[in-house]
């Protein structure tokens, strides 16, 4: 099985400051995707950010960054200027395996709870 | 907007039942996924198809089968549901297409079996 790794299962920050979270993973592709997904507490799953492993520049959108450093097989989320809307767990999800069928592996979470 | 719907959000049932969870995306996608989520364990792949009548087995399908018959609603079955089924039900769809295969995901069913 493919190895994801959040080591954090959970994190508190305070409303407006910026939060990391952490995410490694094992693959021996040299091709691959790795997606962030956010689910409140409704349940719903909801893809953040996308980066592909031939990007050359760190994915944005809008708060949402990726540190993603492939030598290390590390792709954090960096959330910018938190907001109490952003407290829900968060999913990393690299697409490899060698797989063109699309499918994903997720980690097992990270509980991220913004105080004000 | 993309649409990913599952026929019920919450669902109780009882040891041995035969139970259907449907899936419906309005998207045109090739793919379409079965998750299982619980606590602490992350998502765990079930099953998965990329065309219609064709399925893949993921990490944990024992225990299930599934059905796809129209590119847009996928079917997850439980034959004879066990109290280790209890558990939150999820279901995605993506494009087949490598650069373009984000997964969106439909809002859930919990189910619990008594």
């Amino acid at each position: 099985a493919q190895k994801i790794t959040q080591t954090q299962p959970g994190m508190f920050v305070q409303e407006k400051e910026a939060v990391t979270l952490d995410c490694t993973y094992d693959t021996s592709d040299q091709s691959y995707g790795l997606f962030w997904y956010k689910q409140p507490s409704s349940g719903e799953m909801i893809f953040l950010i996308y980066q592909g492993s031939y990007d050359e520049q760190n994915a944005t959108e809008g708060r949402y960054s990726l540190n993603f450093q492939k030598a290390r097989k590390s792709a954090n989320l960096v959330i910018s200027a938190s907001q109490l809307g952003d407290s829900a767990m968060y999913f990393c999800a690299p697409r490899i395996g060698g797989s063109t069928l699309g499918r994903l592996y997720f980690g097992r979470g990270t509980q991220l709870t913004v105080w004000p | 907007d993309v649409k990913v719907t599952q026929s019920s959000r919450y669902l109780v049932k009882r040891t041995g039942e035969k139970v259907f969870l449907e899936c419906v995306q309005d998207m045109d996608h090739e793919n379409m996924f079965w998750y299982r989520q619980d606590p602490g364990l992350g998502l765990r792949l079930i099953y998965f198809s990329y065309d219609v009548k064709m399925k893949e087995k993921g990490d944990i399908p024992e225990g299930y089968s599934v059905s796809r018959e129209k590119k847009e609603r996928f079917s997850l079955i439980l034959e004879s549901a066990s109290t280790n089924q209890t558990s939150m039900y999820l279901c995605a769809s993506s494009f087949l297409d490598r650069e373009a295969d984000t997964q969106y995901f439909g809002p859930g069913t919990r189910l619990t079996v008594l």
